[in-house]
């Protein structure tokens, strides 16, 4: 089954202590992106990947790292989590081939919660 | 700047009557345009997307929606809601450049009575 796939789910953690989600999808798609979705605000990207080890800011990148060392795994990274970051986690694939590339798979999200 | 405004945070109807949710975009080159929906504690599905050709798209679930570039509008309906069409519905457009970004709407909430 064509799927992106998050883990973990759900996490709370504390102020400072790093933290990564990770992204996986098997659709063998060029691009990747993550979003964030905050209430009243939809979604906003955060990073994104054309392919493997070309990656580039969103709209909201500070606090964040990522890394594409493979073409199926983009994690996101929270290197000293804040309260502001608590949020509901998107991953997004598509194929990066013009015309396509906006048509985009999404993961399952990841709520996380910073205290 | 691009842009989405979904008009209505949370829009209630009833069990067979006609779903309308509003979505009013700008944009400075020609857009792609999406609506995506999401169900409670999941990710986002995609219902339907206009890209080029015919300005009425229709999705799955009985949804469709039309592009009207003179109102720069991408209204999404459905003809008699089910009570499974309760969720987050996004709106979103394709931003300028190459970098594959979305631009998403605030998002609308549908109720479905019975």
């Amino acid at each position: 089954e064509a799927q992106v796939t998050q883990n973990p789910r759900y996490l709370i953690t504390v102020t400072g202590k790093k933290l990564t989600v990770t992204c996986s999808q098997n659709m063998n798609h060029e691009y990747m992106s993550w979003y964030r979705q905050d209430p009243g605000l939809g979604l906003r990207q955060i990073y994104y990947s054309m392919n493997v080890e070309v990656t580039d800011k969103g709209d909201v990148p500070e606090g964040y790292k990522v890394s594409r060392k493979e073409k199926r795994n983009f994690p996101l990274i929270l290197e000293s989590p804040s309260p502001n970051q608590t949020s509901l986690y998107f991953c997004a694939s598509s194929s990066g081939t013009s015309g396509s590339i906006h048509t985009q798979y999404f993961g399952p999200g990841t709520r996380l919660t910073v205290l | 700047a691009q842009s989405v405004t979904q008009l209505g945070s949370h829009v209630s109807v009833s069990e067979g009557a006609l779903v309308l949710l509003r979505c009013n975009y700008s944009s400075s080159v020609p857009p792609y345009l999406f609506w995506y929906v999401q169900y409670p504690n999941q990710g986002l599905q995609l219902l339907l997307k206009y890209t080029t050709g015919a300005t009425l798209v229709k999705g799955i679930n009985g949804f469709e929606a039309e592009f009207k570039k003179s109102e720069t509008s991408f209204h999404l309906t459905k003809p008699s809601a089910h009570m499974s069409d309760a969720a987050e519905y996004f709106c979103a457009v394709s931003a300028s450049g190459n970098t594959g970004k979305l631009i998403f709407g605030q998002g609308t909430t549908l109720q479905v009575k019975p």
